[in-house]
């Protein structure tokens, strides 16, 4: 079993609605939960980040962190064709040697207009 | 605009050469990384610098030299590559609080893209 799994898709979406992006985990001593976005050929950029528990919103993002379950989610509202990416999630433990992100597989989403 | 810089942007080579990527950024961070993706895998970790030493080597073969001449700069030599070894290869940094903590997010350069033929 991976330490941190997710769906790969393709998640094929109309433009406008809600993309529900999600991962589990199985280690708990994860404390830091950050989602980044990947164009192809590109680096990934961070979209999101969480300590801990609880939700996080940024404009049309939001991220959620439920411990006690070992799941995030990220969700995209009134999605955009540019929204089109592989989303990675990525978590670490608290006082790494530096942070070693443990990363899901990526899930790849397609906005169609 | 991403604040970490790698150069180049692709690179192509022998298994013979000796090639180096480089890697600035200038956001203060005292911790660098260098990862290796390969086409539809997540990133995996490859070296981590903090406050310019080494502090993690994930097994990784000889071939790969990670330098770190400066709390901006990350290099990464190259010699006597494989093919298997193309991919695409990311720079990243994050901040470091007290006694080197981490404190969370990383921010990824574009990627030097490496063929070996």
């Amino acid at each position: 079993q991976k330490e941190v799994e997710q769906d790969p898709g393709p998640l094929s979406v109309p433009e406008g609605a809600i993309v529900s992006l999600n991962c589990t985990y199985s280690n708990s001593a994860f404390q830091y939960f950050m989602w980044y976005r990947q164009y192809s050929r590109k680096g990934p950029e961070l979209l999101m980040y969480t300590y801990s528990s609880g939700n996080k919103e940024d404009g049309r993002f939001t991220a959620q962190v439920d411990k006690s379950s070992k799941y995030i989610s990220l969700f995209i509202r009134d999605s955009q064709p540019s929204d089109s990416a592989t989303y990675l999630c990525a978590m670490s433990a608290i006082k790494a040697a530096g942070n070693k992100l443990t990363f899901g597989g990526g899930t790849r989403v397609l906005v169609k207009p | 605009d991403t604040e970490v810089t790698q150069t180049p942007k692709h690179l192509v080579m022998g298994m013979t050469n000796k090639k180096s990527l480089k890697c600035e950024q200038h956001m203060g961070h005292r911790a660098m990384y260098w990862y290796k993706q390969k086409a539809k895998k997540p990133p995996e970790l490859m070296f981590v610098y903090s406050y310019e030493k080494l502090s993690i080597n994930e097994s990784v073969p000889s071939r790969f030299s990670p330098e770190c001449p400066n709390s901006s700069l990350l290099n990464l030599h190259l010699h006597a590559l494989q093919p298997e070894d193309s991919a695409l290869y990311l720079c990243a940094s994050s901040r470091t609080g007290l006694a080197g903590a981490n404190t969370g997010e990383l921010f990824f350069g574009e990627g030097s893209r490496l063929t070996v033929l």
